[in-house]
């Protein structure tokens, strides 16, 4: 168990719908990370929050956004969803110091039919 | 940018070494890590290397670090079953940020 939690663990929608994926990170962690995995795919980075401002924006479309709270859980908001945004999404936490690695949660599987 | 390459696929008998290699273009990481995915489950911290050390060993993983090469490596001694899995190296990179490579799918023949 890495500590990290992400709910919920699998969600299926209609296209043109809205969704939101949450995340609870590791005790004492600053630095929320969230990650959208497709099929066959590497990790694509989307967006990094630090102690509630955000740090680091990657590939992240312009359909999603997220937030992350004063007590540092996060959200991912996934909006006017389209097929291909059917993937695994995941929340990694790390402390934001000297040292960067990561932990992961489970994932969001996230089905857009 | 930072640009992180892996093989995408090594496959293995049961018993044998494995070895996933990953190059990198940027020599400033502090940190360089080995993430383990197995099927439907989210990414595992398996072991990470600091840039001043050119091995670690970790019972059956091995690290090994050529950083003038900027090559980076994960051997797996005595290959199981279980070790069937997507492996991602990553850089920690400026800002606090990981870098990754696309990730090596390990299958392990019988």
């Amino acid at each position: 168990d890495s500590g990290v939690t992400q709910t919920p663990k699998h969600l299926i929608t209609a296209t043109g719908q809205r969704v939101t994926l949450r995340c609870s990170p590791r005790s004492g962690d600053l630095s929320v990370y969230w990650y959208q995995q497709s099929l066959d795919q590497g990790l694509q980075f989307l967006i990094q929050y630090y102690n509630g401002e955000e740090r680091a924006k990657g590939n992240i479309l312009e359909r999603f956004s997220a937030q992350q709270f004063p007590d540092l859980h996060s959200e991912l908001n996934l909006s006017s969803l389209e097929l291909g945004d059917s993937a695994l999404y995941f929340c990694a936490s790390s402390s934001g110091g000297g040292r960067t690695e990561a932990f992961f949660g489970q994932g969001t599987r996230l089905t857009v039919v | 940018g930072e640009d992180v390459e892996q093989s995408l696929f090594l496959s293995v008998r049961e018993g044998d070494s494995s070895v996933i290699n990953c190059t990198y273009t940027d020599s400033s990481s502090t940190y360089l890590y080995w993430y383990k995915q197995e099927p439907g489950a989210g990414l595992q911290l398996l072991t990470y290397i600091f840039s001043n050390m050119d091995m670690k060993q970790d019972q059956r993983l091995t690290v090994l670090l050529n950083k003038k090469d900027k090559h980076l490596s994960l051997r797996i001694a005595d290959t199981q079953t279980g070790d069937s899995a997507i492996y991602f190296c990553a850089l920690g990179g400026s800002n606090y940020q990981l870098i990754w490579g696309a990730g090596t799918k390990l299958i392990i023949k019988p």
